[in-house]
């Protein structure tokens, strides 16, 4: 079954609004990751949450944490055109083979 | 700041050929992992790899791919003979420590192969 799974999988606002991206997951974690990638570029790592907190923040970046729903939230406050990119949760489940399961991510587009 | 490095950035290669990807994790990590990303594709985990065997691997990770850990500094992706459909950007990640310990995983910049 697939981890991490994104929603919306596109949004577009414009630049000082805040965007919200959802991701839901299947089985237990040890902790959720999001990242961002630029277009044909490498994967960013943004903020990870670990499965026994709730809520983060990083800069203008809030992550929320949801484990009895299997959810997470990331919040992009004050948004900026260059924050445009794909956001990708991924799940580590810890366990057996550890790895980090991605989902198929969000596309934020950012007009200035 | 520590970072995981790929080579090539790019590769272009002949259907049949081998082709082997190189990344450098940093010097202090223990678990290795290729992921690919098919263009506008979500990133697969391929393969993992851990005290020089491989830890899990994907059903996407079949015979004509092998992985190892030469010289206890560079971890290699291998492609014995190419196809088509594995034309993809292949990313390197590394991290220290598993399960509750662990922080996030350092990815490369990522090799993009095209197979022609």
């Amino acid at each position: 079954s697939q981890q991490g799974e994104e929603d919306p999988q596109a949004l577009s606002i414009q630049e000082g609004e805040n965007a919200t991206m959802n991701c839901s997951y299947k089985t237990s974690i040890n902790n959720l990751q999001w990242y961002r990638q630029n277009s044909g570029r490498g994967l960013v790592h943004l903020i990870l949450i670990r499965s026994n907190e709730r809520e983060k923040h990083s800069g203008r970046l809030r992550v929320t944490l949801d484990t009895s729903k299997k959810s997470s939230s990331l919040l992009i406050t004050a948004s900026r055109a260059a924050d445009t990119a794909s956001y990708f949760c991924a799940t580590d489940r810890g366990t057996g083979g550890f790895k980090t399961i991605f989902g198929a991510g969000t596309r934020l587009f950012v007009k200035a | 700041e520590p970072e995981v490095t790929q080579t090539p950035s790019h590769q272009v290669t002949q259907m049949g050929q081998e082709v082997i990807l190189r990344c450098v994790p940093i010097s202090n990590h223990l678990y290795f992992y290729w992921y690919r990303q098919i263009l506008g594709q979500k990133v697969e985990f391929l393969v993992s790899f851990y005290n020089n065997e491989i830890s899990e691997k994907s059903e996407i990770f079949d015979d004509q791919f092998s992985v190892e850990r030469p010289d206890g500094s560079n971890f290699t992706l291998k492609i014995r003979s190419t196809k088509l459909e594995d034309s993809a950007m292949y990313f390197c990640a590394s991290l220290n420590g598993r399960g509750p310990e662990a922080t996030e995983a350092f990815f490369g910049q990522g090799t993009r192969l095209t197979v022609v």
